[in-house]
């Protein structure tokens, strides 16, 4: 089905781990972007890229590094997990301009201790 | 950088009843979403707002610009309803990400 994939939906790290979390679209999608969601807060965006090879960063960006080398692929990479990075990640794609609805992905749970 | 609130935070109801759902934001926007998110978390977009009102099937979306305010309406409320329903708004024209309410927790009971 088309859509948002994203992988793995669950995940436990020690601290000072590094991982990857995959986001892919096949909807031919310009934006994509990633949020994090924690209890009591709205979701907050880390990371957004306009198109391949353009990223810039959102709300809450530290601890996340993202590269965007093809429209399809937006991973997000944690490159020293902290507890403090324990949220639920979501990415989102949408068509380019601001008359388009967003598609999420199914959110990954991410818990470091 | 633009605040959005929503309210309630949280509302519980009867199966039938009229919902609203309010949400505010402070800075001029350029598109407003209305999500749901159900208990084991999948996020799915209900409307996109710039202007008026839209319309699907028992959901109706309003926004008032110059008010700042957008409305989500339930009629005839169902136990399926039960979710918990976003605003989120995107401020500029280009590449900029959305701004979330913290959500309104609905519970419609039978």
């Amino acid at each position: 089905n088309a859509g948002v994939t994203q992988t793995p939906k669950f995940q436990v790290l020690k601290t000072g781990q590094s991982m990857t979390l995959q986001c892919a679209q096949d909807m031919n999608h310009e934006y994509m972007s990633w949020y994090r969601q924690d209890p009591g807060m709205g979701l907050r965006l880390i990371h957004y890229s306009v198109g391949a090879g353009i990223t810039d960063q959102g709300e809450v960006p530290n601890g996340y590094n993202v590269s965007r080398s093809t429209t399809e692929d937006f991973p997000l990479r944690l490159l020293s997990a902290a507890p403090s990075q324990t949220s639920v990640y979501f990415c989102a794609s949408s068509y380019a301009g601001t008359n388009y609805g967003y598609t999420f992905g199914s959110g990954t749970r991410l818990t470091v201790v | 950088k633009n605040e959005v609130e929503q309210s309630p935070q949280n509302l519980t109801a009867q199966e039938g009843e009229f919902i609203t759902i309010n949400c505010s934001y402070s800075v001029g926007i350029s598109a407003l979403h209305w999500l749901q998110q159900h208990p084991g978390g999948g996020i799915v977009s209900l409307f996109m707002l710039s202007s008026g009102k839209k319309k699907h099937g028992r959901l109706i979306a309003t926004i008032n610009i110059q008010e700042k305010h957008s409305s989500l309406h339930i009629t005839a409320s169902h136990p399926r309803d039960s979710a918990v329903y976003i605003c989120a708004v995107r401020s500029g024209g280009g590449a900029d990400g959305l701004t979330f309410g913290k959500g309104t927790h609905l519970i419609i009971q039978p």
